[in-house]
């Protein structure tokens, strides 16, 4: 399986921006980088995703450094609604496409 | 109306007991999940299927079973329920772009076996 790894939890202040980190060292050239998150009692919800380049969405920014092997998911300003647990998957062709989980990080945002 | 809807959202049965999980999605995707949410744990695959002919098992398969009765239906069975069964369940469904495609998951059901 393709591996991910992330801090179990993070805390930021409200309307100041989150860097959320993820390490992906055995990620393959046909891997996509999804985030994923996942708000109390519900089920997870679609962030961001991308291959190679940076990508922005309304939600959030996602940064992947030029080797592929890390991660960033950028909040640019976090509100109360983002605290949640946020996961970094790999999407591998050759696994029928399913996602891995692992168990992601809990963000916490204070008032 | 929700993408992806599962019924019902709780349910407490007995050991022993047949129980049946069901998800439909309006997505229009060929691709459904089932996954398992252990408290404090991201979640594991159960069983995936890519059309009405194709079942694939997961990580954790046994003791479950599933049927894809349509595009839109993926149900997952429990044949005997036991207590260590007792978990989040969530359904997702994803469309055919390969790797390049998000995933679209359900509210989940709340499983108590007693």
């Amino acid at each position: 399986d393709a591996k991910t790894t992330q801090p179990n939890s993070m805390e930021s202040n409200e309307e100041e921006p989150v860097h959320l980190p993820c390490n992906h060292s055995t990620i393959s050239g046909t891997d996509y980088i999804h985030w994923y998150r996942q708000l109390p009692s519900q089920g997870p919800e679609y962030v961001i995703h991308g291959l190679t380049s940076n990508v922005n969405n309304r939600m959030a920014s996602l940064a992947i450094a030029e080797d592929r092997k890390s991660s960033t998911l950028i909040l640019h300003r976090a509100t109360l609604r983002d605290a949640a647990v946020y996961y970094c998957i790999l999407s591998t062709p050759n696994t029928g496409n399913q996602f891995y989980f692992g168990t992601g990080t809990s963000l916490t945002v204070i008032p | 109306d929700a993408d992806v809807t599962q019924t019902p959202r709780n349910r407490i049965t007995k050991t022993g007991k047949r129980i049946m999980l069901e998800c439909s999605q309006t997505k229009g995707h060929d691709r459904m999940y089932w996954y398992r949410q252990d408290p404090g744990l991201g979640l594991r695959l159960i069983y995936y299927s890519f059309d009405v002919k194709d079942i694939n098992k997961g990580e954790i398969s046994d003791g479950y079973s599933v049927s894809r009765q349509a595009q839109a239906k993926f149900s997952l069975s429990l044949e005997s329920a036991i207590p260590n069964q007792t978990a989040l369940y969530f359904c997702a469904t994803r469309g055919g772009g390969g790797p390049n495609t998000e995933a679209f998951f359900g509210q989940g059901t709340r499983l108590t076996v007693v």
